[in-house]
């Protein structure tokens, strides 16, 4: 299995550029977690899907972000506009239950300039 | 709402010396899973605890579960370099409720 794959690996963008972020989860989970991870605030739930279908949403930060998952093998997490602040590493992260533990990506690492 | 807390924030120990992290919950817990993310990694799950008073041990780790599902601690005995990384704890209030991650603890570990 190669696990959960994350692309791209490195982002940079400028500010109020569109930002998509993808994310293959392990066959068989069904659930897929996107994570966000900075010095100050830590690792952050922004939003998990269970089947597809995204259950809680309230940890995306602003109407900028929005996640989709059109089947079970993909799903991608974009930013438009971007800003700097959005600058961190992006992580998503599968589970087969919400119950086990998650297997996460390798992460996006973007920076907004 | 829901609080996950961990102490110490940073450690550095002398290799062969024990570490242990701390982990507290505002919360009465269903679960808690322990993490490591390496420098530069990505978190990698580790165990869940889930039995009130439950200790799990992997080789020189061993992980426990409070009495009252509030807290947590991992202890590593005779660390190595290959323990070098932060480890985060993430609780569950609830099975219904999403695991909300620790601050996490650095190890430092000094040949």
């Amino acid at each position: 299995d190669a696990g959960v794959i994350q692309s791209p690996r490195h982002e940079v963008t400028e500010m109020g550029q569109e930002v998509t972020l993808r994310c293959k989860p392990i066959s068989g989970h069904d659930y897929l977690f996107w994570y966000r991870q900075t010095m100050m605030r830590g690792l952050e739930l922004l939003i998990y899907f269970n089947n597809n279908v995204p259950i809680d949403d309230s940890g995306m930060p602003e109407d900028r972000f929005s996640a989709k998952m059109p089947n079970a093998s993909f799903s991608t997490l974009k930013i438009q506009p971007s800003e700097p602040r959005d600058s961190a590493v992006y992580f998503c992260a599968s589970s087969p239950s919400r119950n086990y533990g998650y297997t996460f990506g390798s992460g996006t690492r973007l920076t907004v300039v | 709402g829901q609080q996950v807390m961990q102490i110490p924030q940073y450690q550095h120990v002398q290799e062969g010396e024990d570490f242990t992290t701390y982990c507290n919950s505002s919360t009465t817990l269903s679960n808690i899973q322990w993490y490591k993310q390496r420098p530069g990694g990505h978190p990698v799950f580790l165990i869940q605890l889930v039995k009130s008073g439950e200790v799990k041990k992997q080789k020189r780790l061993t992980f426990q579960f409070g009495e009252a599902k509030k807290n947590s601690s991992l202890h590593i005995t005779a660390t190595q370099t290959t323990d070098v990384g932060t480890y985060f704890c993430a609780g569950m209030k609830t099975s219904y409720d999403k695991v909300i991650f620790g601050p996490g603890t650095s190890l430092s570990v000094i040949p």
